[in-house]
């Protein structure tokens, strides 16, 4: 099945602790993207690549850091410099940058 | 960035009533879509809009380009309706992101 997948489906972040968020997609798409979403609130774009070896801060990169080594997968990894973590996590694909983007399940991320 | 605005924040229908949801938006469009997130999370896509008008069973979309709203349309609505309905518009200079709007909560109960 052509789609995206995202790991782990909960994580829990103990203080000082970086963890690595897992994106992949087959569906051979160029671009990718990591969301976050706050509870009530629309998702915000946190990074975003376009092709293999580039990407670009979004509106809210701050705290987060991630690459793009092969163009099936864009794993996000939240750093102990990011102070409110607790949020879920959107990872999404597209042909380019202007068309439909099609999104992962998400990961939970919960601050112990 | 462009501002995208939804409205109701919140919507309680009956089963097999209809509705209609806005999204408007401060700046030109290359790109409209509508989501569905359901109660799990997982957003799906319903309409690729940036102009014109689409239907696709139950529902249908228009995009008024020139006036920067769009409209989605959910006829005879179902319980498997219920969820949050996002809008998110790019617009064609800046940084191309696609920004979301804070959604409509809608409920169908039987």
């Amino acid at each position: 099945d052509g789609g995206i997948t995202q790991s782990p489906k909960y994580l829990f972040r103990k203080e000082g602790q970086n963890v690595t968020l897992s994106c992949e997609q087959n569906l051979n798409h160029d671009a990718m993207y990591w969301y976050r979403q706050d509870p009530g609130q629309g998702l915000r774009l946190i990074y975003y690549s376009q092709i293999v070896n580039d990407f670009q801060k979004g509106d809210i990169a701050e705290g987060y850091s991630v690459s793009r080594e092969k163009k099936e997968s864009f794993p996000l990894t939240v750093t102990s410099a990011q102070k409110n973590p607790t949020a879920f996590y959107l990872c999404a694909s597209s042909r380019d940058r202007r068309e439909t983007q099609y999104f992962g399940p998400g990961t939970r991320l919960l601050v112990l | 960035g462009i501002q995208v605005e939804q409205s109701p924040p919140d919507l309680i229908l009956q089963e097999g009533a209809n509705s209609t949801l806005r999204c408007n938006f401060s700046d030109s469009v290359n790109n409209l879509q509508w989501f569905h997130q359901n109660p799990w999370g997982q957003l799906i896509n319903l309409f690729y809009i940036p102009s014109g008008t689409k239907q696709n069973g139950r529902l249908s979309a228009t995009t008024v380009a020139t006036e920067r709203y769009s409209l989605l349309y959910i006829s005879s609505s179902q319980t498997t309706d219920s969820g949050v309905y996002f809008c998110a518009a790019q617009t064609r200079t800046g940084a191309n992101n696609l920004f979301f709007g804070t959604g409509t909560r809608l409920t169908v109960i039987p």
